[in-house]
């Protein structure tokens, strides 16, 4: 399949291990941030969200931690399965805008995940 | 099953052609959304529609055009006009332009000038 990132940041892992994803986003205005995992040659897909009212929200063995004074985000995956292989990416966006729903992507992190 | 698709999955132009990759969706979601991506960035949006028959430029809509003809189809012309155009197309769609609303994405379409 095709390869969606040639030259992104890789975080290698064993299969079991947890994982942890950073991004840092560049809007201070920003209070709605996404993660997606996209596997090679799909289109993302959507994993967890959070809203700037918040600083952690759980998922299904993903939590997302926000810290808004860094402009921070990160990605918790826990007891990482082969499945988890994919390049993450995180999007933010400011809802209030009157554009509306114009997310702004990060360039992603692959995770490749060791047996 | 409802989705997003897009065809054709891989596509072949020789420079100076115009081509029309398509996207449909049966979600009956009012906005749609066509990114860029290109190896090792993330994701850049090239239009978007909020409604048929209307659409916005995103941040790198020269050399692309769009039309929203009907609420299931957002079809994006890539013209002669854009100098590079080899790259991973991925249109989606969400229920409406709200801040909070979930973009679900197509599978993609690989396209590549020869």
């Amino acid at each position: 399949g095709e390869s969606v990132g040639l030259h992104l940041p890789t975080l290698s892992v064993q299969e079991g291990d947890n994982s942890i994803i950073n991004c840092a986003y560049s809007n201070s205005a920003s209070d709605y941030f996404i993660w997606y995992k996209q596997e090679s040659g799909k289109g993302p897909q959507f994993i967890i969200d959070i809203r700037s009212n918040m600083d952690k929200r759980q998922g299904q063995r993903v939590t997302v931690l926000l810290n808004k004074t860094v402009k921070h985000l990160s990605l918790q995956i826990a007891a990482t399965q082969p499945g988890d292989s994919a390049v993450y990416f995180c999007a933010e966006n400011v809802s209030f805008k009157a554009a509306g729903n114009k997310l702004t992507f990060g360039g992603g992190t692959r995770v490749l995940v060791k047996p | 099953d409802g989705g997003i698709t897009q065809s054709p999955k891989y596509l072949f132009r020789k420079e100076g052609q115009n081509v029309t990759l398509s996207c449909e969706q049966n979600l009956n979601h009012d906005a749609m959304y066509w990114y860029r991506q290109d190896p090792g960035q993330g994701l850049r949006l090239i239009y978007y529609s909020q409604i048929v028959n209307d659409f916005q430029k995103g941040d790198i809509a020269e050399g692309y055009s769009v039309s929203r003809e009907k609420k299931e189809s957002f079809p994006l012309t890539v013209t002669s006009a854009q100098k590079n155009p080899t790259a991973f197309y991925l249109c989606a769609s969400s229920p409406g332009l709200a801040g909070y609303d979930e973009q679900f994405f197509g599978p993609g379409t690989r396209l590549t000038v020869l």
